[in-house]
């Protein structure tokens, strides 16, 4: 059985500072997604990683995938308020069904 | 990226009464569509796959008689959560991608329905 694990579950951090949230997975999987979610909202497509050692960046975001450790990391740089929200990653378990991990709650404070 | 509509994007019930939720792919064909709820400040659960033409697929622990799914046609899918109670009280979430393997899935706008 597939299964997703973020750490950490809860970030609480700084404008300006960088962080790095950490995705692992228990089986092989051929792509990896990362989501964010707004309060009440749900679910924004952030990156979508194919392959080993695939890097994406979109602006203070970057992702990264290790398919060989499982390992997926979502890397912000120099933090702002308008990116607290939950993050979540979720890897295909078999054609298009998603396991998610648990979501990280990232809040940014002045 | 494809459109995936959700209707309604909330919903009040009585306990005891049922409630119908939509999912429509609106620029785009969906053979598959998937049903997730989330509890608050939980992660998505899949409840169940739904397979347009055919009986949907459910994840174990759900009751299949309670959450009703059809997939009628290639873009729309509904979720009939039967004889309601507060506990089903969550966020349901579709999505749904295009025909073909390993291909994107598109989320809906959410549904939050409330049991009273």
């Amino acid at each position: 059985e597939l299964k997703v694990e973020q750490n950490p579950l809860f970030l609480s951090m700084q404008e300006g500072k960088n962080y790095t949230i950490y995705c692992n997975y228990s089986t092989t999987s051929d792509r990896l997604y990362w989501y964010r979610q707004d309060p009440g909202k749900s679910l924004e497509s952030l990156f979508v990683l194919l392959s080993n050692g695939a890097v994406k960046q979109e602006g203070r975001l970057m992702a990264s995938l290790d398919t060989k450790a499982r390992l997926s990391t979502l890397h912000i740089t120099a933090a702002v308020h308008d990116l607290s929200a939950t993050y979540f990653c979720a890897v295909n378990q078999g054609a298009q069904k998603l396991v998610f991990g648990q979501g990280t709650r990232l809040t940014i404070n002045p | 990226g494809a459109v995936v509509s959700q209707h309604p994007s909330w919903v009040i019930c009585k306990s005891g009464t049922s409630v119908k939720i939509e999912c429509r792919s609106l620029d785009f064909q969906a053979t598959t569509m998937f049903w997730y709820r989330q509890f608050p400040k939980q992660s998505l659960m899949l409840m169940a796959t739904s397979n347009e033409g055919s009986k949907a697929t459910y994840e174990q622990g759900v009751e299949k008689d309670k959450f009703l799914i059809n997939h009628a046609s290639l873009t729309l899918s509904t979720l009939t959560v039967t004889s309601a109670h507060p506990e089903d009280s969550s966020f349901y979430i579709c999505s749904a991608s295009r025909a073909g393997t390993n291909t994107e899935a598109f989320f809906g706008q959410g549904t939050r329905l409330t049991v009273v």
